[in-house]
């Protein structure tokens, strides 16, 4: 059983639509990563959450520990927001990331 | 913003032979991590290593690979004698406190044949 789960698996949205993303996780964590994945295969850190709602420009993550779920949203979505989402928790005593299968976002024009 | 850079960005070797794979991070940076990615599937936890020692391992981390930081800089994953299924991407990803966020290097392709 995947430790982390992410739907859905692939997302076409049109642009300027919101799109949300969801993530559950089965284990206890110290925080939720988000992390884009670009079709290169570099990878940003986008938000790092414990608790409660951060938001960056068009992006905006939610985290609600008693029911182990997490939500990415972008609002106006872009062409170049067309990405591998992908969610992580760090549960260990030692910093690492588990990690999601991601979910491939495209956002046509 | 100070990025982490990884060398080289992609290697291909024989299979048996060894590769070193570097990561330079930012100088603040206390943890290391090493992350790989084989192709088509999720990122999967190598290793972590804070204060000169592994701190934690996963079960792939087996006695063909090692870590060390030779100068106090760089970081260093070596493979010493690669198999056709490390044929990944790896990524490096230091922060510089338990709870800080993670920067991830650009990543080493790695190809063996």
């Amino acid at each position: 059983k995947n430790e982390v789960e992410q739907s859905p698996q692939n997302l076409t949205a049109q642009e300027g639509e919101f799109i949300t993303i969801n993530c559950s996780y089965s284990v206890g964590i110290s925080a939720l990563h988000w992390l884009q994945q670009h079709p290169g295969g570099g990878i940003v850190s986008l938000f790092m959450l414990s608790s409660g709602k951060k938001k960056h420009g068009r992006l905006i993550a939610t985290i609600n520990i008693q029911e182990k779920h997490s939500s990415l949203h972008i609002t106006a979505s872009h062409p170049r927001d067309s990405a591998v989402y992908i969610c992580a928790v760090e549960g260990g005593s030692q910093g690492n990331l588990i990690f999601g299968k991601g979910t491939k976002l495209s956002v046509k024009p | 913003e100070p990025e982490v850079t990884q060398t080289p960005s992609h290697q291909v070797t024989q299979m048996g032979q060894e590769v070193i794979l570097r990561c330079v991070p930012i100088s603040n940076h206390l943890y290391f991590y090493w992350y790989r990615q084989i192709l088509g599937q999720k990122v999967e936890f190598l290793v972590s290593f804070y204060n000169n020692e592994i701190s934690e391992k996963s079960e792939i981390f087996d006695d063909q690979f090692s870590v060390e930081r030779p100068d106090g800089s760089n970081f260093t994953l070596k493979i010493r004698s690669t198999k056709l299924e490390d044929s990944a991407m790896y990524f490096c990803a230091p922060k510089a406190g338990r709870n800080s966020p993670l920067h991830f290097g650009n990543g080493t392709r790695l190809t063996v044949t």
